[in-house]
């Protein structure tokens, strides 16, 4: 069965740098998000994007965020200065069509992001 | 005042028993899914609802619209049951996470 994948699986980065989590959605997918899970607490939204553009966005998702579909097949995360408080659990995710029912919501198995 | 409220937070029961965790929203949906997270973190989705019932092996889930409630029952526990479930609800182009059940099923 086709999957979501994450790489790396674990990203250790120093306060300020800039990284870039991987995803690799289904390939049919149009629908593609990115969650995170700060340990201990409830899994939370950060963006959704189709057709090549932001389509929602929370407000966590602010100017440090971005995201980018760059080749049709990768789907990136970028922070451009991290903070302490963005160490937690990416999670990539994609549908082909959120609102039915036989589509449902794919999750890769997560980048642990430690700002140190 | 969460979005999305779960309940209970934690819950043990024993091989065999019948499982309900229920799940309260206070937003207009489009549809609602219930999750499964297991110890290492990864997220599988179990069902996704607008309405009605849907049944997969020994998980039950439903879903009363106009109440703002959904439940998803566990018949026949089994230790590999063992996780977090978590409700999570369709608005616009987002999901909002309930807290989570975290469930422990001992033989």
């Amino acid at each position: 069965e086709p999957e979501v994948t994450q790489t790396p699986s674990h990203q250790v980065t120093q306060m300020g740098q800039e990284v870039i989590l991987r995803c690799v959605p289904i390939s049919n997918h149009l629908y593609f998000y990115w969650y995170r899970q700060i340990l201990g607490q409830k899994v939370e939204f950060l963006v959704s994007f189709y057709n090549n553009e932001i389509s929602e966005k929370s407000e966590i998702f602010d100017d440090q965020f971005s995201v980018e579909r760059p080749d049709g097949s990768n789907f990136t995360l970028k922070i451009r200065s991290t903070k302490l408080e963005d160490s937690a659990m990416y999670f990539c995710a994609s549908t082909w069509a959120p609102w039915q029912g036989s589509s449902p919501l794919h999750f890769g198995n997560g980048t642990r992001l430690t700002v140190t | 005042k969460n979005e999305v409220e779960q309940s209970p937070q934690n819950l043990t029961a024993q091989e065999g028993e019948f499982i309900t965790i229920n799940c309260s929203y206070s937003v207009g949906i489009s549809a609602l899914h219930w999750l499964q997270q297991h110890p290492g973190g990864g997220i599988v989705s179990l069902f996704m609802l607008s309405s009605g019932k849907k049944k997969h092996g020994r998980l039950i889930a439903t879903i009363n619209i106009q109440e703002k409630h959904s439940s998803l029952h566990i018949t026949a526990s089994h230790p590999r049951d063992s996780a977090v479930y978590i409700c999570a609800v369709i608005v616009t182009d987002k999901l909002i996470f309930g807290t989570g059940t975290r469930l422990q099923v001992f033989p």
